[in-house]
């Protein structure tokens, strides 16, 4: 079974430029999820999808990110401006939650992004 | 905000010893899951357990909940060099079920 594929797996920007990450998800899994990992701490979610629709966005800083998850499929996280402190590695995740019981989720590898 | 706190922040111990790793929580939650991350790569899950059961075992993995206590701990038994890694606790909580993660166990197993 392939895993959840994330992409690029390194990205070295500077501050105010723009940058975009992607994301498919383990075949049939409704829920797809990304987080941001800054070192040394544990994973924070920036927006869980399911299907196409958003669940949650509460911590996703909106005047710079963005995601969508077009035809529930894959997805793509966006930083637009980015700035030093957006360092981190943006992990993407997926799940067959349907909301009505959780069950375990199925990470990617993630991409480590450096801002300069 | 971060849930889950794991305790001890580090954890340096010789092969072949028992790994005992703690999380406490501030509120209720529908289950908990643990997760190891190993350097450079992505979380991979290891056992997850709901709030209406106190003991899970998987392998060589023992994880206790104590809803009452709002804690939970996670054994490693007979603990390899290839055990080393960072453990996770995270809590899913409310009617969204979202999934929030404390700040991890860095655990080396020395050989």
């Amino acid at each position: 079974e392939a895993g959840v594929a994330q992409s690029p797996r390194y990205k070295i920007i500077e501050k105010r430029q723009s940058v975009a990450f992607w994301c498919n998800p383990i075949s049939g899994h409704a829920t797809l999820y990304w987080y941001q990992q800054i070192l040394g701490q544990g994973p924070k979610l920036l927006i869980q999808f399911q299907n196409n629709g958003v669940v949650d966005d509460s911590q996703l800083p909106k005047d710079r990110f963005s995601a969508e998850r077009l035809k529930g499929v894959d997805s793509t996280l966006k930083i637009q401006p980015a700035k030093l402190e957006d360092s981190a590695v943006y992990l993407c995740a997926s799940s067959t939650n349907t909301g009505r019981r959780y069950e375990k989720l199925f990470f990617g590898s993630g991409t480590q992004l450096s801002v300069l | 905000s971060q849930q889950g706190e794991e305790d001890p922040q580090a954890l340096s111990i010789q092969e072949g010893e028992n790994a005992t790793m703690n999380c406490s929580y501030k509120t209720s939650i529908n289950n908990l899951q643990w997760y190891r991350q190993n350097s450079g790569r992505g979380l991979v899950h290891l056992i997850l357990i709901r709030s209406n059961e106190r003991e899970k075992h998987s392998g060589r993995l023992r994880v206790t909940l104590d809803t009452s206590k709002k804690s939970s701990s996670l054994l490693i038994t007979a603990s390899r060099a290839a055990d080393t890694a960072s453990y996770f606790c995270a809590t899913d909580a409310g009617a969204n079920s979202k999934l929030t993660f404390g700040k991890g166990i860095t655990l080396s197993v020395r050989p």
